[in-house]
């Protein structure tokens, strides 16, 4: 059963400490998204990713958030320093443009930082 | 640029009842549509996808859609409701290369 899968599932940190969320995209996928999802702003996409290559990463906050492939099989998506307003959950999503257009979500990473 | 609107941010449905959720999009070209459901704690869930042909598309879980294109809406459908179908509906536009979602329609399902 092919999953996006996502990794930690939860994590709280105090504010100003990095953190890294990881991500292993379904085998065979060439496209990875990054998106945020709070109950204020809802699902904001702040990366997308094809065959590793960063292609639009214009949602992101530049200056704590970087999101990078160094591999097929992973993605990552960091943020340091970490603030309280970073809190939310954050999901990966992968797709392959070669046989559809949709996208299929992981289960989130919930950060809470205090 | 594209968008989408979910005109409804929370509905209450008898289970049993009809269930219907409008979502209107704004896009530049012929529009990938998209609806997902997301459970509390979980990710989303792909329930069904409109690219071309058929404008009523039938997905899983019992749910479809149509596509009017006159109207720039894609309204989500399910004739008899059932308690697991409580969750959040989120429609989406776009393709793989950029989607945009709605602020999605939390449904609740009453006994």
């Amino acid at each position: 059963d092919a999953r996006v899968t996502q990794t930690p599932r939860h994590k709280v940190t105090e504010m100003g400490q990095e953190v890294t969320m990881r991500c292993q995209p379904i085998l065979g996928h060439n496209t990875v998204f990054w998106y945020r999802q709070t109950m204020m702003q809802g699902l904001e996409l702040l990366a997308y990713f094809r065959n590793r290559a960063p292609l639009d990463d214009s949602g992101m906050p530049k200056d704590r958030f970087s999101a990078e492939m160094p591999d097929a099989t992973l993605a990552t998506l960091k943020i340091q320093p970490s603030e309280p307003r970073d809190s939310a959950v954050y999901f990966c999503a992968s797709g392959d443009r070669q046989t559809n257009t949709e996208a299929f979500f992981g289960q989130g990473t919930r950060l809470t930082v205090v | 640029a594209q968008s989408v609107t979910q005109p409804d941010i929370h509905i209450t449905v008898s289970e049993g009842a009809s269930l219907e959720l409008r979502c209107n999009y704004s896009y530049g070209a012929t529009p990938y549509l998209f609806w997902y459901v997301q459970s509390p704690g979980q990710g989303l869930q792909l329930l069904l996808k409109y690219f071309s042909g058929d404008t009523l598309v039938q997905g899983i879980k019992g749910f479809e859609a149509e596509f009017k294109r006159s109207q720039s809406s894609f309204n989500l459908r399910k004739p008899s409701v059932h308690w697991s179908d409580a969750a959040e509906y989120f429609c989406a536009v776009g393709a793989l290369r950029k989607l945009s979602f709605g602020a999605g329609t939390t449904v609740t399902v009453r006994a």
